[in-house]
């Protein structure tokens, strides 16, 4: 079974321009949800897609936006890009099949951002 | 807000040595504890805890949930130097889906 895909895996772009990251979840897995890892700041939930709606946001700049496609794969899009930006950004899949159910997340690869 | 703290944040030791790492929480609504390992880039998925689950034991690594004192330990027994990594806690709540709220994480070095 395939884990989670993220691409590209580097990005270098410069500040001002935008980007968009992809993620393709473990087949079957319908909710996925996208995080920023940062030397500073540790891991941050960024927002949480299932069945193409978005589900819970975290405390990110509306430069920060994603969408989820209805085969479950989704994108992040960061727009007007900062210094700041600069992380790993990591995406993770659940099955979440019903709420009462506890479901561990997987994570891909991520995607190294470099803003210059 | 959610708060999750894990200590020590840097923990170096020899191959051989059983070494505890720490994690407590503050959530509303808790619903679950998670252990990842992270050595590269993907934090691969060690242990969920939860009020039915409370302890969770594979080979060398075992991990406890005291949901009185709100916190959680992972024990790895005679270490590896394979197991030098950053090891990550997270909880989640029961209302939020999906979101992960994780700790500063640990990282572990072994040496030979």
């Amino acid at each position: 079974k395939a884990g989670v895909t993220q691409t590209p895996r580097y990005l270098i772009k410069t500040r001002g321009q935008q980007v968009t990251l992809s993620c393709s979840p473990i087949s079957g897995h319908r909710s996925v949800s996208w995080y920023q890892q940062t030397p500073g700041q540790g891991l941050q939930f960024l927002f949480e897609y299932f069945s193409e709606t978005q589900r819970n946001k975290g405390n990110f700049p509306g430069r920060f936006s994603g969408r989820q496609f209805s085969n479950s794969r989704s994108e992040m899009n960061v727009s007007t890009l900062e210094l700041g930006d600069s992380a790993l950004y990591l995406c993770a899949s659940s099955t979440d099949r019903a709420r009462r159910v506890n479901t561990e997340a997987f994570f891909g690869q991520g995607t190294r951002l470099t803003v210059v | 807000e959610d708060k999750v703290v894990q200590s020590p944040l840097s923990l170096v030791v020899h191959e051989g040595d059983t070494v505890t790492l720490n994690c407590s929480y503050e959530v509303t609504n808790f619903r679950s504890l998670l252990w990842y390992k992270q050595e590269k880039k993907a934090p691969t998925f060690l242990f969920m805890l939860t009020s039915s689950g409370i302890e969770k034991k594979s080979g060398r690594l075992s991990s406890i949930l005291d949901k009185k004192e709100l916190s959680s330990i992972l024990n790895i027994t005679a270490t590896q130097t394979g197991d030098s990594a950053i090891y990550l806690c997270a909880v989640t709540r029961s209302q939020g889906a999906q979101k992960l709220v994780f700790g500063q994480g640990t990282r572990l070095t072994i040496n030979p």
